[in-house]
């Protein structure tokens, strides 16, 4: 299996501009979160998706950010506009059922620069 | 609400020596509790888990954790540290109502001197 995969690894851009981090849960997994990793706030759940569904985005920071799962094996996070402070590292998961004792299977992670 | 406190941002040991990393929750019924490690650059892999099946769980690459209700805590422990224990290591607590949110604590740093 290879994983919960993202893309990009890093991406470095300037203020203003549209980011798109993008993520592939593991074959199967019905649930996938988005997280944010900074050194002043810690790890943050940002979204999750049940089956392609949003179940709750309270955790999105604010109207800049939005996330879609248009189908089982793809999801993307949009930032626009970028601003600096959405400088992290962000991460996306993925979890096979509802059982609430299932494993979060984490990804690599997208280093965000927003210069 | 629910909460988890990792006690100690950095934590040195040498190698050979016990690592022992604080967790402490809070939480109106015991929740689901997890350790996750998290090696530069990469994201975070699961250490072990308690599900209430049992109070002493053991994980991967020799650690263990012990689930203690009276004290509301989660402590992380392996008898003898290696060069390669060097990571990020977190905290997380899972309610038991099926929200599948997990809670992490802010992490603590573990640094391991030959």
């Amino acid at each position: 299996d290879a994983g919960v995969i993202q893309s990009p690894r890093h991406e470095v851009t300037e203020m203003g501009q549209e980011v798109t981090l993008r993520c592939k849960p593991i074959s199967g997994h019905d649930y996938l979160f988005w997280y944010r990793q900074t050194m002043m706030r810690g790890l943050e759940l940002l979204i999750y998706f049940n089956n392609n569904v949003p179940i709750d985005d309270s955790g999105m920071p604010e109207d800049r950010f939005s996330a879609k799962m248009p189908n089982a094996s793809f999801s993307t996070l949009k930032i626009q506009p970028s601003e600096p402070r959405d400088s992290a590292v962000y991460f996306c998961a993925s979890k096979p059922s509802a059982v609430s004792t299932d494993t979060q299977y984490f990804g690599p992670g997208t280093r965000l620069t927003v210069l | 609400a629910q909460s988890v406190t990792q006690l100690g941002s950095h934590v040195s040991v040498s190698e050979g020596a016990l690592v022992l990393l604080r967790c402490n929750y809070s939480s109106s019924v015991p929740p689901y509790l997890f350790w996750y490690v998290q090696y530069p650059n990469q994201g975070l892999q699961l250490l072990l888990k308690y599900t209430s099946a049992a109070t002493l769980v053991k994980g991967i690459n020799g650690f263990e954790a012990e689930f203690k209700k009276s004290e509301t805590s989660f402590h992380l422990t392996k008898l003898s540290a290696h060069m390669s224990d060097a990571a990020e290591y977190f905290c997380a607590v899972s309610s038991r109502s099926g929200t599948y949110k997990y809670i992490f604590g802010t992490g603590t740093r573990l640094k391991v001197l030959a």
